[in-house]
């Protein structure tokens, strides 16, 4: 079983569209969950923590579930540029300064005029 | 502005040469690390550093090497020992300081094997 798990995708939506992301890992001890975004052939950015009462940062809503270990996305009223792969990432610990965040495989969004 | 640079941003290596990538950062971080990506995969670790004079193996270190002897630079050679070394690469660094950090990322350098 992979350490963290995304459905690949593609996700092909029109415009306006509600879209959500799921994402499970494998380790209970892990500490804090993040999402990234990547878009074609550039480096991944961060963009948004996952908290364990949820958050929400304008139309993206990132929620947690430790008991199933399992984190989800929702993006509200897709737009053409969020157009991306989005990386599910998990934080499984720290060995000293280092944080051991684990990666995805990504989920690819495509949103259509 | 705070950030990582990576250099060069497109690379090409000969069978059997031995190149080096750079990743540089002013972000006063502690962490640096070096990740392999593949069309359509995720990212694979490399090497990490926590410190100084200081390195780790990621999950596939096989035919690439590391310098840490300053803390703003953290260089990834691929060897000639790397049989499949076409890919896009990634430097990151991060924060020691407590709480809930990611990486921040280089943009990243492409190399191919001609």
């Amino acid at each position: 079983r992979k350490e963290v798990e995304q459905d690949p995708g593609p996700f092909n939506v029109p415009e306006g569209a509600t879209v959500a992301f799921n994402c499970t890992y494998s380790n209970s001890a892990s500490q804090s969950f993040f999402w990234y975004r990547q878009d074609c052939r550039k480096e991944p950015k961060l963009l948004m923590s996952v908290y364990s009462s949820g958050n929400e940062d304008g139309r993206f809503t990132a929620q947690l579930n430790r008991a199933s270990q399992y984190i989800s996305l929702l993006i509200r009223d897709s737009k053409l540029s969020d157009s991306a792969t989005y990386l599910c990432v998990v934080n499984m610990g720290s060995s000293g300064s280092a944080r051991q965040l684990t990666f995805g495989s990504g989920t690819q969004l495509t949103v259509l005029p | 502005d705070g950030g990582i640079t990576q250099s060069p941003k497109y690379l090409f290596r000969k069978e059997g040469q031995n190149v080096t990538l750079s990743c540089e950062q002013n972000l006063n971080h502690d962490a640096m690390y070096w990740y392999r990506q593949d069309p359509g995969q995720g990212l694979r670790l490399i090497y990490y550093s926590q410190i100084v004079n200081d390195f780790q193996k990621g999950d596939i270190a096989e035919g690439y090497s590391v310098s840490r002897e300053k803390k703003e630079s953290f260089p990834l050679t691929v060897t000639s020992a790397q049989k499949n070394p076409t890919a896009f690469y990634l430097c990151a660094s991060s924060t020691g300081r407590r709480g809930n950090y990611g990486y921040t990322f280089g943009s990243g350098t492409r190399l191919t094997v001609v």
